[in-house]
């Protein structure tokens, strides 16, 4: 159980180009959705936080209207990338997570998506 | 303000014992995750503890003291699979999750 779907894996386009990264959970009702970013070597950066049907709360230094989250059910929340940039390129994974009544769930997580703006 | 600590990297020998340590300082305390991720892939859940002590799962388990701010990641019979980066994450009181920065282990034949 707790299966977390991305797609897509894998993203090459020009400069300018928006792109849409989608993050469903597949076998249960996720309460909370997290987006992060990976560069090569370093740690996950959080960069937002998604609860189904509210706004996205997002981290500092990371430009919401540049990254724009929508959260529009239990199953789905989907990261759009907006007129990116070589310097967006990046891994950026999402997980989910179904909370509990009485204990804390952990995250789960998609495979990731790859993106390399040219 | 929150950190979490862990060895950025860590050799062993294929078929031996490691222990991967992580000491944490949060805004409270609500659990501590341990993460496998192997290079290019996303984080894969491994264990969680919110209670002292030791926590057995296969070949691998994962210990926690709260009075200390300690937990370690022990891995037996070590594979060349298990070649991977273990990322340490502690909840804190306001349920955000803390990241560590990882340990990358690298397994010898």
């Amino acid at each position: 159980g707790a299966v977390v779907s991305q797609h897509p894996s894998w993203v090459i386009c020009k400069s300018g180009t928006s792109v849409k990264i989608e993050c469903r959970s597949l076998d249960f009702q996720a309460t909370t959705m997290f987006w992060y970013r990976q560069f090569p070597k370093q740690s996950l950066m959080l960069m937002a936080t998604s609860n189904e049907g509210s706004k996205a709360t997002y981290e500092q230094g990371v430009e919401k209207d540049k990254f724009l989250i929508n959260h529009a059910s239990l199953t789905l929340s989907t990261l759009t990338v907006t007129s990116a940039h070589p310097e967006d390129s990046s891994f950026y994974i999402c997980s989910a997570t179904r909370q509990g009544l009485l204990e804390i769930q952990p995250q789960h997580f998609g495979d990731g998506t790859r993106l390399s703006i040219l | 303000g929150q950190n979490i600590d862990q060895p950025t990297e860590m050799t062993a020998t294929e078929g031996a014992i490691v222990q991967i340590n992580c000491t944490y300082q949060t805004s409270g305390f609500n659990g501590l995750f341990w993460y496998q991720q192997h290079a290019g892939e996303a984080p894969t859940f491994l264990s969680y503890n919110v209670l002292d002590g030791l926590e057995e799962k296969g070949r691998f388990s994962s210990f926690l003291s709260r009075s200390k701010g300690y937990s370690y990641l022990l891995l037996k019979e070590l594979q060349m699979k298990d070649s991977a980066s273990y990322l340490c994450a502690v909840i804190n009181s306001n349920y955000q999750l803390i990241w560590g920065a990882g340990t990358k282990l690298i397994i010898k034949p």
